[in-house]
């Protein structure tokens, strides 16, 4: 089992529509939880950071945790073409190691 | 406020050979960490380091090998280069504990013939 799993996608949703994107974990000692973007060719971009069970919102983008299941998701509202990206969902885990997912592909069709 | 600086952006290199890549983190920033970027398989965590210290290590033979400097500077070095260790390197830096924003270099593409 990887440590961090995303699907890869690719996730296709038209223009304005939310897009949702998921990941789980595997350590339940996991502290902090991250999302980050990133477009073809550049490197990753942080969107938002959660702690906290619950969700955490940042204009057109919610995060949202729940350590008993293990899985942190994002929203994105209102998705944009210039939204389209890979998405990175990262864990640390504690003892200075962030793990990140495989990433999950965005496509917003205009 | 200067970036991350990695350096060199493409390096191509022979089976067995050796590479070394460097990382500038942004001033201020004690926390560099290692990457490896390969389609399908995301980001391999490497190594991080801390004030000269390696706090935490990936999963990684002992070919790929790291340092940091006074001034928080890294390098990483690859020896005896194989085909399978072509791929991105990321660098990121943060201000201390990996518990916060990582701020990401451009990296390094190196390509193994």
């Amino acid at each position: 089992q990887k440590e961090v799993e995303q699907n890869s996608g690719p996730l296709s949703v038209p223009e304005g529509a939310i897009a949702s994107l998921n990941c789980t974990y595997s350590d339940r000692g996991s502290q902090s939880f991250f999302w980050y973007r990133q477009y073809s060719g550049k490197s990753p971009e942080l969107i938002m950071f959660i702690y906290s069970n619950g969700d955490k919102e940042d204009g057109r983008f919610t995060a949202q945790l729940n350590k008993a299941s293990q899985y942190v998701s994002l929203l994105i509202r209102d998705s944009q073409p210039s939204d389209s990206a890979t998405y990175l969902c990262a864990v640390y885990t504690g003892g200075f190691k962030t793990i990140f997912g495989a990433g999950t592909r965005l496509f917003v069709k205009a | 406020k200067a970036g991350v600086t990695q350096t060199p952006r493409y390096l191509i290199k022979t089976r067995g050979q050796q590479v070394t890549l460097s990382c500038s983190p942004i001033s201020g920033h004690r926390s560099v960490s290692w990457y490896q970027q390969t389609p399908g398989q995301g980001l391999q965590f490497l190594f991080e380091y801390f004030s000269e210290t390696q706090r935490n290590k990936g999963n990684f033979p002992g070919r790929f090998s790291g340092r940091q400097f006074s001034n928080s500077r890294s390098e990483m070095n690859v020896s005896t280069l194989e085909l399978g260790d072509s791929a991105l390197y990321l660098c990121a830096s943060c201000v201390g504990r990996g518990n916060t924003e990582a701020f990401f270099g451009q990296g390094t593409r190196l390509t193994v013939v």
